[in-house]
């Protein structure tokens, strides 16, 4: 069974710098997919940025980019020019490539951040 | 387009009744997935359904279960509710196909068991 690991339950950063939030997981699969989301305080969990496991290039969504580590089974996601909004917990997700469980997504405990001025 | 819907937000159970609940899909997504996120638990998959078949199933009870109709509205349902069940229930969309799999949410149930 995969897991996936967030080390980090609480970070803050301050307005306009950056933070990186980390995310380590464990699979025997060679195919697969890897999400972070964002969880603000109304609850609605919303999906940050995607990376395919096959793709080495590191996806990247406007101030949010990935640091994709295949070999060390790392998926850290950097937020750049932090702002307010982005205050809300992050859960770093993997879901697998094979048919029949690639809906499932198995998420990390979560890193809940802090933006102050 | 309209995102995810679920119904109803909020709901309060006494232990052993039952609950339902609904979720709408993105229009044209033919897979909806059910998520149960709690404090100590965290988020675990409860079970995924495909054009009406449930294709995928979490580790949860028999207690638990669901349906998907022929417009990809899901429910799902809990019999003889325990404390433990007092969750968030968040439901997510996506087109189902393995590729173009991104699951969006919805803003979820919140199941209060006294």
């Amino acid at each position: 069974a995969q897991t996936v690991t967030q080390s980090q339950p609480e970070m803050s950063v301050q307005e306009a710098e950056t933070v990186t939030l980390s995310c380590t997981y464990d699979t025997s699969e060679s195919d697969y997919y890897l999400f972070w989301y964002k969880q603000p305080p109304s609850r609605q969990m919303i999906l940050v940025i995607r990376q395919e496991a096959y793709k080495q290039q590191n996806a990247t969504e406007n101030r949010f980019s990935v640091n994709f580590q295949k070999a060390a089974k790392s998926f850290s996601l950097k937020i750049s020019d932090s702002q307010l909004g982005d205050a809300a917990m992050y859960f770093c997700a993997y879901r697998s490539a094979l048919t029949g469980t690639a809906s499932k997504l198995t998420f990390g405990t979560g890193t809940r951040l802090q933006v102050t001025l | 387009k309209a995102g995810v819907t679920q119904t109803p937000r909020y709901l309060i159970k006494t232990r052993g009744q039952q609950v339902t609940l609904s979720c709408s899909p993105i229009s044209g997504h033919r897979s909806v997935s059910w998520y149960q996120q709690t404090p100590g638990q965290g988020l675990q998959f409860l079970f995924e359904y495909f054009s009406e078949t449930q294709r995928n199933k979490g580790n949860f009870p028999g207690r638990f279960s669901g349906r998907q109709f022929s417009n990809s509205r899901s429910e799902m349902n809990v019999s003889t509710l325990e404390l433990g069940d007092s969750a968030l229930y968040l439901c997510a969309s996506s087109i189902g196909l393995i590729f173009q799999s991104e699951q969006y949410f919805g803003p979820g149930t919140r199941l209060t068991v006294t």
